[in-house]
Formats: C-alpha cells, sequence, structure tokens
C-alpha cells in the first residue's frame, strides 16, 4: 500500500532564506506527483507537478524534483517571503485511473 | 468563471442527524471526489466518482453516502452511523492530470 511521508511536519524561518521541504512515498510505481498549497481553513492549489519520466519542475520561486527510485520528492522556494506561509501538501498518483494520495503537508512560517 | 463551489462553508450538526454538503462545478469535468481532512493530517479519501450514476468507496466511506445523477453535482451525506464526523470537508474535480478543489466546509458537531 502507497504511503507518503512529508518531514518536517512545520516549519519556522525568517524572511529571505532559501528552505526545501521533503515528501518520502514507499512505492516508486507512481504515475505523477503533485505538489499543492493550502492557507488556513481553504481549498488547495496546485503548484507544481511532475510527470513518472520527469526529474524536475520549476514555477518561479518555485522547484520540485523527483526520484522515483528513492521514492523522494522535494520542493525548494528561493528566497522565502511572508505570503509562502501555508501548508504545502504533496500527493502521488499511483496510475493514469488511480487517485491522489496525500501526505500529512509542512506548516510552513515565513517570518518578516 | 469555471471553478468548484462547497456549501455550506460551516455546518453543524447534532448528534444523530443526517447532514448533505453540496459540491457543483461548472468545469465539464468527469471525476469527482470527497476527501476528509483532520488537523495535522493529510487528505483522507471517502469517495469519488468517475462518470455520473457510478461513485467509489475509498478509504473511509463508512458513515458516508453519495450521489451522482448530474455531472456536475456530487453531493456527501454525511449519516448519523459516522461516529466522528468533526472534519474538513474538500470537494475535488478532475480532468486528465488537472485537479480544482473548493474552498471546503467545516463540520462540527454539537
Amino acid at each position: 500500500k502507497q504511503e507518503v511521508t512529508q518531514i518536517p511536519a512545520a516549519l519556522s524561518v525568517p524572511e529571505g532564506e532559501n528552505l526545501v521541504l521533503n515528501c518520502s512515498f514507499t512505492d516508486s510505481a507512481i504515475y505523477n506527483l503533485q505538489w499543492f498549497r493550502q492557507d488556513p481553513g481553504k481549498g488547495l492549489t496546485s503548484l507544481l507537478l511532475i510527470q513518472s519520466s520527469q526529474r524536475e519542475q520549476t514555477s518561479g520561486r518555485l522547484n520540485a524534483s523527483l526520484d522515483k527510485s528513492s521514492g523522494r520528492s522535494t520542493l525548494y522556494i528561493a528566497a522565502s517571503q511572508p505570503g509562502d506561509s501555508a501548508t504545502y501538501l504533496c500527493a502521488v498518483r499511483t496510475g493514469r485511473g488511480g487517485k491522489l494520495i496525500f501526505g500529512q503537508g509542512t506548516e510552513l512560517s515565513v517570518k518578516p | 468563471d469555471g471553478g468548484i463551489t462547497q456549501s455550506p462553508k460551516y455546518l453543524f450538526r447534532k448528534e444523530g442527524q443526517n447532514v448533505t454538503l453540496s459540491c457543483e462545478q461548472n468545469l465539464n469535468h468527469d471525476a469527482m471526489y470527497w476527501y476528509r481532512q483532520d488537523p495535522g493530517q493529510g487528505l483522507r479519501l471517502i469517495y469519488y466518482s468517475q462518470i455520473v450514476n457510478d461513485f467509489q468507496k475509498g478509504d473511509i466511506a463508512e458513515g458516508y453516502s453519495v450521489s451522482r445523477e448530474k455531472k456536475e453535482s456530487f453531493p456527501l451525506t454525511v449519516t448519523s452511523a459516522q461516529k466522528n464526523p468533526t472534519a474538513f470537508y474538500l470537494c475535488a474535480s478532475q480532468q486528465a492530470d488537472g485537479y480544482t478543489f473548493g474552498s471546503g466546509t467545516r463540520l462540527t458537531v454539537v
């Protein structure tokens, strides 16, 4: 059974720092992996999608990498800002018709 | 604007009551999903539907029921059999690799 784990559960950094969020999964046979952002009491917004054949995706200050063989993905946030404060969730999709399996999330706080 | 709408935003349920959470989308997406989120946890799948008039149980379906009579609508009923329903409920629709989430309904047992 696929399991997704995110470390750390919470992270607090000063503004301007570069930071890395980690996601690991137990079964390397994934279809794709997505990173989402969730603001308090809100729904999820998709940030980056990495297909199983890809190694990384970039959008602005965000870069996500995928290493299927080791069952890991990282989300790199450059020059963090207070507006980046939110919970970040990763989710793997196990097949084309498969469902998303979520990690527990990392709650990020960027202090001014 | 295309999107997915959940209502109500807050819902209070008395012991023994059934309540229904609404989820409507105008994205013309085939698949729709219901997730439950508890504090400090990720999303757990309750039910999903990949086509009208068909739906499947997710990982935590006990105490919940759904219907999919229209492509646009996927309501979730939390029945009295769900012993611990207090949580944040999220609805999503999906087409290809794209997922769109609603803004959620927070259900509290009083």
